[in-house]
């Protein structure tokens, strides 16, 4: 059980045009969701916490007009990069928190990841 | 930002060795937790210790926490090649939305 997916796992796009992530949690309803990003060898940076039927919070010096999330179900998250620029091009992971239900409430459970490679 | 840094980034061993990385943090938290992640790939949540918990076992895994000195270790016992992956801590304050702060990771490498 807390299976997160991610999709795509991978995808390379033009520079300038938009790219959608989707993260869905399989087994489970998600009120929270959060969006990561992590450069080769580095770290998981928090992007932004995304919220059911709300409007995402986003970390210090993230662009949100950039970044656009939705959380438009208690399954699914999206992540567009617009405008994607080379310097975009990372690995996506985003991880799930569980609405109620007998998992802990403090665990996230992460999707695999989407490398984004913008040429 | 990031609030851990992890301590040592990168470490070799051998097959059956024990392997320990430590992490520190600045803040006070509610939680700290470790994940393992293999090249390319999502987190695994290894195990969550709460802030009034010293010692927790999993399996071959024991993590301490000191949070008079702000800091975690994570011990992997009779290390195996399919150990070899990446290591993060991950601290959380607590509250509704529960966000975690990684620490910088450390590389494992296990040689058979």
């Amino acid at each position: 059980g807390a299976v997160v997916s991610q999709h795509p796992s991978r995808v390379i796009c033009k520079s300038g045009t938009s790219v959608k992530i989707e993260c869905r949690s399989l087994d489970f309803q998600a009120t929270t969701m959060f969006w990561y990003r992590q450069f080769p060898k580095q770290s998981l940076m928090l992007m932004a916490t995304s919220n059911e039927g709300s409007k995402a919070t986003y970390e210090q010096g993230v662009e949100k007009d950039k970044f656009l999330i939705n959380h438009a179900s208690l399954t699914l998250s999206t992540l567009t990069v617009t405008s994607a620029h080379p310097e975009d091009s990372s690995f996506y992971i985003c991880s799930a928190k569980e609405t109620g239900g007998l998992r802990s409430s403090y665990e996230q459970y992460f999707g695999p990841g989407t490398r984004l490679t913008v040429t | 930002s990031q609030q851990g840094e992890e301590d040592p980034q990168a470490l070799s061993i051998q097959e059956g060795e024990n392997a320990t990385m430590n992490c520190s943090y600045k803040t006070s938290i509610n939680n700290l937790q470790w994940y393992r992640q293999n090249s390319g790939r999502g987190l695994v949540h290894l195990i969550l210790i709460r802030s009034n918990e010293r010692e927790k076992h999993s399996g071959r895994l024991r993590v301490t926490l000191d949070t008079s000195k702000k800091s975690s270790s994570l011990l992997i016992t009779a290390s195996r090649a399919a150990d070899t992956a990446s290591y993060f801590c991950a601290t959380s304050q607590g509250g509704a939305g529960n966000k975690l702060t990684f620490g910088g990771g450390t590389r494992v490498l296990v040689k058979p």
